[in-house]
């Protein structure tokens, strides 16, 4: 059974940073596509990166130079890095998988991980 | 970058048929995934490529796609479906991939 789980959301002042985890089961991270998708408080869903099974690595525009999306092999788990924070990076975060040829969504997700920019 | 609009509402009473739009330019051209998403929970794949269903989801929920919009259809709608629903697609044209979401319909059961 597929499974992810992440991890690591709180709260953090302005400027901080904060890493999120996202522990897999059921299949290979490695092997996949993953993503990370979040939802600011009583808004919609956003798009925030990607990794690539070969390993690229792609953001919006809205985290560019701020996040980073990283795996770790052996312990099938995705993570994201997330530096400079602001208040409107405020949302939950979920982490899911990447499906699809070509034409990519996203069939598996976690529960989320709630994380709060503010002093 | 490409936009999909979707309306933020939808009511429909019980055993009736809901249908929840998502308007973008020429997505007929384009793959429209679909995914419903409860209070206080993470987003559920409904519809994949314009109209296949997921193990697991009801025949009631269909898909098509066609020209300018996308629709997904709710038959003998339930109280149990009262949800968000979100259209998304896969876009390549900018510099990098992007995942493209409508804004959201809440569907109202009556």
């Amino acid at each position: 059974e597929v499974q992810l789980v992440e991890s690591g959301g709180g709260l953090v002042q302005p400027g901080g940073s904060l890493r999120l985890s996202c522990a897999a089961s059921g299949f290979t991270v490695s092997s996949n596509y993953m993503s990370w998708v979040r939802q600011a408080p009583g808004k919609g869903l956003e798009w925030v990166s990607v990794i690539y099974s070969g390993g690229s690595t792609y953001y919006a525009d809205s985290v560019k130079g701020r996040f980073t999306i990283s795996r770790h092999n052996s312990k099938n788990t995705l993570y994201l890095q997330m530096n400079s924070l602001r208040a409107e990076d405020t949302a939950v975060y979920y982490c899911a998988r990447v499906e699809g040829s070509g034409l990519y969504y996203f069939d598996y997700w976690g529960q989320g991980t709630l994380v709060t920019v503010s002093s | 970058s490409y936009v999909l609009t979707q309306p933020p509402s939808v009511s429909v009473a019980p055993g009736k048929t809901a249908r929840i739009t998502c308007g973008g330019n020429n997505i007929g051209s384009k793959s429209v995934h679909w995914y419903q998403q409860k209070p206080g929970q993470a987003p559920v794949l409904v519809i994949y490529y314009d109209s296949d269903r997921p193990s697991g989801i009801p025949e009631r929920f269909s898909g098509s796609n066609s020209g300018n919009t996308a629709t997904l259809t709710i038959s003998r709608v339930e109280a149990g479906d009262e949800a968000d629903y979100y259209c998304q697609v896969w876009d390549s044209s900018s510099d990098h991939p992007n995942w493209v979401f409508g804004g959201g319909t809440k569907l109202t059961v009556l």
